[in-house]
């Protein structure tokens, strides 16, 4: 049950974009749709960006898009923000003995 | 407003037990999945176990199999774990999260408690 890997850091000026990677195994990430991705700024709870590989939760800005191919997963930023600096984490099921598996974590810093 | 609260963590010395709660408030309790994360001092989320709606799946991550055991009473809007033979790999602040979709399994926490911390030390 090996953590899914992302880059440690990313980073990007005002209004660039950035993509962070999550690559899993065909046990994880290429096995399922059901990826989700995680914002967490430090003392804050996380909060859910994407589900389902793609789909956002209501409230959550159009700037945040998911994708997937094969064992790897990648959420992109658009339009890069102050606020959006933070950590991001990906998840995935994992199949039914396993389960659940997230990311190592990638800090996204706007210079 | 749909809400966690988290409460049962501590100061407790290795080898020892543990149980943590979970308070649900404003939404239908017993149609979510519920899952344990935890995140250990200056490190990444961990997802720790997770319960399906009617208790009829569970699930743990192999860091606690055989030590953790996850719960849940529908009839209290609560959830539970049970943390024996408590190692210092296990110290971290423990979140519970909901699941997204209702009957479903992994479709992504939506709802995040404060956390409560445990922390393992003799």
């Amino acid at each position: 049950q090996s953590a899914l890997t992302q880059p440690r850091s990313v980073s990007g000026s005002p209004g660039q974009s950035v993509t962070i990677s999550c690559t899993g195994t065909s046990s994880d990430v290429g096995g399922y749709n059901y990826v989700s991705w995680y914002q967490h700024h430090p003392g804050k709870v996380p909060k859910l960006m994407i589900y389902d590989v793609s789909k956002r939760p209501s409230g959550v800005p159009d700037r945040f898009s998911g994708s997937k191919s094969g064992n790897t997963a990648s959420l992109t930023i658009s339009g890069l923000q102050a606020e959006d600096e933070a950590d991001y984490y990906c998840c995935s099921y994992a199949g039914s003995y396993t389960f659940g598996v997230f990311g190592t974590g990638t800090k996204v810093t706007v210079l | 407003e749909m809400q966690l609260v988290e409460s049962g963590g501590g100061l407790v010395q290795p080898g020892r037990s543990l149980r943590l709660s979970c308070a649900a408030s404003g939404f239908t309790f017993d149609d979510y999945a519920i899952h344990w994360v935890r995140q250990p001092p200056g490190r990444g989320l961990e997802w720790v176990s997770g319960i399906s709606w009617n208790s009829g799946s569970v699930g743990y991550a192999d860091s606690v199999k055989g030590r953790f055991t996850i719960s849940r009473d529908n009839a209290k809007n609560s959830l539970y774990l049970q943390m024996n033979s408590l190692r210092a790999e296990d110290m971290a602040l423990y979140y519970c999260a909901k699941d997204l979709g209702p009957g479903g399994w992994f479709y992504g926490m939506d709802v995040w408690g404060q956390g409560t911390t445990v922390t393992v030390s003799s």
